[in-house]
């Protein structure tokens, strides 16, 4: 079946600093990802979606410009974390719509920070 | 607004158990219904899916049913397995949108 990839699966970074998620269809292309955000014991909450070529559509309360999303092509979006803070540690999942509208989940990456 | 519903857990049941996780959800319309699976480690994957009222869907033993007039769409197995300890998913959408999820129900099976 369809392939969605992120990376890094997990990652610890210091309070201030930038970290950068990539998501990648291995063999499709994505004209849509979506962007999630778990929280231990909670559901997946949508942060934004991204159309390739244009600017992502963010979810009332996300801060755009601390989550920066970026659809360069039909098979990467990346996700970053802008000067992060501990209360930005969480699991980020991302999804990415086939040309035929199914929906393919990343194994999602766990950030960390200290 | 749209939401989703299902139950807490952690739901532990012995092998070969019967196994019902109940789902509930609100839309406007009717929305496409699913059921994802997340085991230890890994990405959310689709189990099952239901498209209209009355559907069933079904896959690795596991059905769910599309129930319009009680908006419920609860998961259910006849005999678990170790292999099905994981967490449980039910989400709702429309097809190729971004879905809705509820807050995943972790089931343990132990032999």
């Amino acid at each position: 079946g369809a392939v969605v990839s992120q990376h890094p699966s997990w990652v610890i970074c210091k309070s201030g600093t930038s970290v950068k998620i990539e998501c990648r269809s291995l063999d499709f292309q994505a004209t849509t990802m979506f962007w999630y955000r778990q929280f231990p014991k909670q559901s997946l909450m949508l942060m934004a979606t991204s159309n390739e070529g244009s600017k992502a559509t963010y979810e009332q309360g996300v801060e755009k410009d601390k989550f920066l999303i970026n659809h360069a092509s039909l098979t990467l979006s990346t996700l970053t974390v802008t000067s992060a803070h501990p209360e930005d540690s969480s699991f980020y999942i991302c999804s990415a719509k086939s040309r035929d509208g199914e929906l393919f989940f990343g194994e999602g990456s766990r950030l960390t920070v200290l | 607004g749209n939401s989703v519903t299902q139950m807490e857990g952690p739901v532990t049941l012995s092998e070969e158990a019967f196994l019902t996780i109940n789902c509930t959800y609100t839309a406007t319309g009717y929305p496409s219904l699913f059921w994802y699976v997340q085991y230890p480690g890994e990405g959310l994957q689709l189990l099952l899916k239901a498209t209209k009222a009355d559907d069933k869907g079904s896959n690795k033993g596991f059905e769910a049913t599309y129930r319009k007039e009680t908006t419920s769409f609860h998961l259910e197995k006849g005999s678990v397995q170790v292999s099905d300890s994981a967490v449980y998913f039910c989400a709702s959408g429309r097809a190729g949108t971004a879905l809705i999820f509820g807050k995943g129900t972790t089931l343990s099976v132990s032999s």
